[in-house]
């Protein structure tokens, strides 16, 4: 299986802040990650696909960048309702597989 | 729109068996993977397997193979989770979950199932 290693596991952060999550592949992925947010009770939302593109609706403030098998996910001025985790997932070869997550709170 | 309703929040004791499903609406059920995510009380995302209703492939992550049957009723539109003998560790929520081409734009409400004596 394709390993998926993030971090960090928890971020504390204030509002209008830059806040930057990774994930790292432990084989080549091509660009074959996404990035969901999940609210408590509610089941996964999709916010980046292939790495970079922006699902449709989602706010700008939302972006996901790729470099070899390191991949980031940036919120460039943390709201409050982006309170919430945050996991990364690989596509690239069955079975699918997902970063540990990170709880992401307000400072 | 697509829609994967899931079935109805389960409490069941150790040694039970259970089967849990997920309705698609919306699309070609037959022609699109459905796949099931575990969630464990407070922690992450597991991919569990997936299965294409069209001629029943399926593919189990190692950690569920043999622990979980993953099955599909194309002509109800319907798949499956299904436990033998139910453990306590199996208490989670689960979610059906449809990717295309990797990408998971609509999931299941999730089915809570509790394990308890």
């Amino acid at each position: 299986d394709i390993q998926m290693t993030q971090s960090p596991s928890s971020l504390s952060a204030s509002v209008g802040d830059r806040v930057t999550i990774t994930c790292q592949a432990s084989q080549d992925i091509s660009n074959y990650l996404n990035w969901y947010q999940q609210k408590p009770g509610k089941a996964p939302k999709l916010l980046i696909y292939d790495a970079s593109n922006l699902e449709t609706g989602v706010p700008s403030r939302f972006s996901g960048s790729a470099s070899g098998t390191d991949f980031t996910f940036t919120i460039s001025s943390l709201q409050p309702e982006d309170i919430a985790t945050y996991y990364c997932q690989q596509y690239d070869n069955l079975p699918y597989t997902f970063g540990q997550g990170t709880k992401l709170e307000i400072k | 729109e697509v829609q994967l309703v899931q079935s109805g929040e389960e409490v069941k004791k150790p040694g039970e068996s259970l089967k849990i499903s997920c309705k698609g609406s919306g699309y070609s059920f037959t022609s699109y993977w459905i796949g099931w995510v575990r969630q464990m009380p407070g922690k992450g995302l597991e991919w569990m397997g997936i299965i294409y209703p069209g001629d029943s492939d399926t593919r189990y992550s190692p950690s569920f193979q043999g622990q979980v049957t993953i099955s599909a009723d194309k002509s109800i539109s319907t798949a499956y989770l299904q436990w033998s003998s139910l453990k306590a560790s199996d208490t989670a929520m689960y979610y059906c979950a449809r990717p295309v081409r990797g990408v998971i734009r609509d999931w299941g409400q999730g089915t809570l199932v509790t394990v308890s004596s």
